[in-house]
């Protein structure tokens, strides 16, 4: 069975602080690893996919990488509008349904 | 549209009554996913429709949940009996089946409260 594990649960940081989250995940197959935001009150918001070890993408402050075993999604010089809960979620073999982690959320104060 | 829909946006109901819940998807997207995401959970897959091939209900938690799909764009999602343990946001999301990635692009979610 699909397993998602992201750490830490919980993340506050300064503004202009950096930090990393981390989505480990065991799947036979992966198709593809994701990466949404989203806010309270509303569904997740699509930010990354990833396909193969070694990847990375960027957007704005945020970077995502993978490797064989876990992604990380850097977040460099937050703002307090990058407070959110960030999803991890894999896909494998010839499944379409996303597995998803439980989640971080991420507190950036002013 | 420009995005997914749901509705209603909030539903409270009493135990033992049955609701429906509806998703517009993307105009386009083939594909069409129901999600659970209870307090303090991550999301839980229900049911995935794809064109006109049979769903994979393998998710749904009971034989009280039952989706539809009509003309291979509005989803209705039916809970019959609802219990406490139902209430939760149910979150629609839509895709596109061509490409490598599949990106699934989510809906608002309706949250449903069962007193």
């Amino acid at each position: 069975e699909d397993q998602v594990t992201q750490s830490p649960e919980a993340l506050r940081l300064q503004e202009g602080e950096s930090s990393s989250l981390n989505c480990s995940y065991t799947v036979s197959g992966l198709r593809g690893l994701f990466w949404y935001r989203q806010d309270p009150g509303k569904g997740p918001e699509f930010l990354f996919t990833l396909y193969s070890a070694g990847e990375e993408k960027e957007k704005e402050r945020l970077k995502a990488t993978l490797t064989k075993k876990e992604s990380f999604l850097h977040i460099t010089a937050p703002k307090p509008e990058d407070s959110a809960t960030y999803l991890c979620a894999v896909r494998h073999g010839g499944d379409y349904k996303l597995s998803f982690g439980a989640g971080t959320t991420v507190t950036v104060r002013a | 549209g420009a995005g997914v829909s749901q509705s209603p946006s909030n539903k409270v109901t009493e135990k033992g009554k049955d609701v429906e819940l509806r998703c517009d998807p993307i105009s386009g997207h083939t594909a069409l996913y129901w999600y659970r995401q209870s307090l303090g959970q991550g999301l839980e897959f229900l049911i995935y429709f794809q064109g006109n091939s049979a769903p994979d209900k393998s998710g749904l938690p009971s034989d009280r949940f039952s989706a539809e799909r009509t003309g291979g764009s509005v989803s209705t999602l039916t809970i019959q009996r609802t219990q406490q343990e139902d209430s939760a946001v149910y979150l629609c999301a839509s895709s596109q089946t061509s490409g490598r990635g599949n990106e699934q692009f989510f809906g608002p979610g309706t949250r449903l409260t069962v007193l």
